[in-house]
């Protein structure tokens, strides 16, 4: 069965460079959310989508933005690096059938801030 | 604000015995759904088992299953027969509106 898919799988950056993550959800998945897992910590909800359009909003810093595009692919974008940015990246896709659904996570993205 | 609370940051758990994980939450919706996840070393998020709130049947995956309690927001992750692969990093997570709340997870060693 296919699943997420998420590129680059590893990424190492300078501080203040740029960064785009970028998610492929599952066929027929219309809803794309964004992770970010620090060290030793739990995912931490930033962003997520539906349908092209923003739905929710978690703990997505000023300096990040994100965007779903009509073929439903999703990218995140991260400016102005910090060092505090190294993290776990990851994109999860749900489909949307009235009810709160299942959340299937991709691999996710390691980000390194150098 | 959601909260989801597991107490136990580690456990373990001899091979082929069964072990139990406990998860409380908060929430003041009727309509949700939990889930548990596994993170192995690998990182990948795993789906491990899911429970409607509405459903007062617990879920039940192969060695994995549920011990739901609406009332008390409990849902506990029983694993029966643990194995060496079910190692890892065990998250419990509510589905509130669109996006998920996880709690902080607890880390399972299992013993040879």
């Amino acid at each position: 069965a296919a699943g997420v898919i998420q590129s680059p799988r590893h990424l190492i950056k300078e501080k203040r460079e740029t960064a785009t993550l970028k998610c492929y959800p599952i066929p027929r998945h219309d809803t794309v959310y964004w992770y970010q897992q620090g060290p030793g910590q739990d995912p931490q909800f930033l962003i997520s989508f539906y349908e092209k359009m923003q739905s929710d909003k978690g703990s997505i810093p000023d300096r990040f933005s994100a965007q779903q595009f009509s073929d439903y692919h999703s990218e995140l974008n991260m400016s102005s690096l910090e060092l505090g940015d190294s993290a776990l990246y990851f994109c999860a896709s749900s489909p949307w059938t009235g009810r709160r659904e299942t959340q299937y996570f991709g691999p996710g993205t390691r980000l390194l801030v150098l | 604000a959601q909260t989801v609370t597991q107490s136990q940051p580690e456990m373990s758990v001899q091979e082929a015995e069964t072990v139990t994980l406990s998860c409380t939450y908060d929430t003041s919706e009727s309509d949700y759904y939990l889930f548990w996840y596994k993170q192995p070393p690998s990182r990948q998020m795993i789906l491990v088992i899911r429970q409607e709130a509405y459903k007062q049947q617990n879920a039940t995956e192969n060695r994995f299953s549920v011990n739901f309690q609406k009332a008390a927001k409990s849902f506990s992750l029983k694993i029966s027969d643990s194995q060496l692969g079910d190692a890892a990093m065990y998250f419990c997570a509510v589905n509130y509106g669109q996006n998920f709340v996880f709690g902080p997870g607890t880390r399972l060693s299992v013993l040879p």
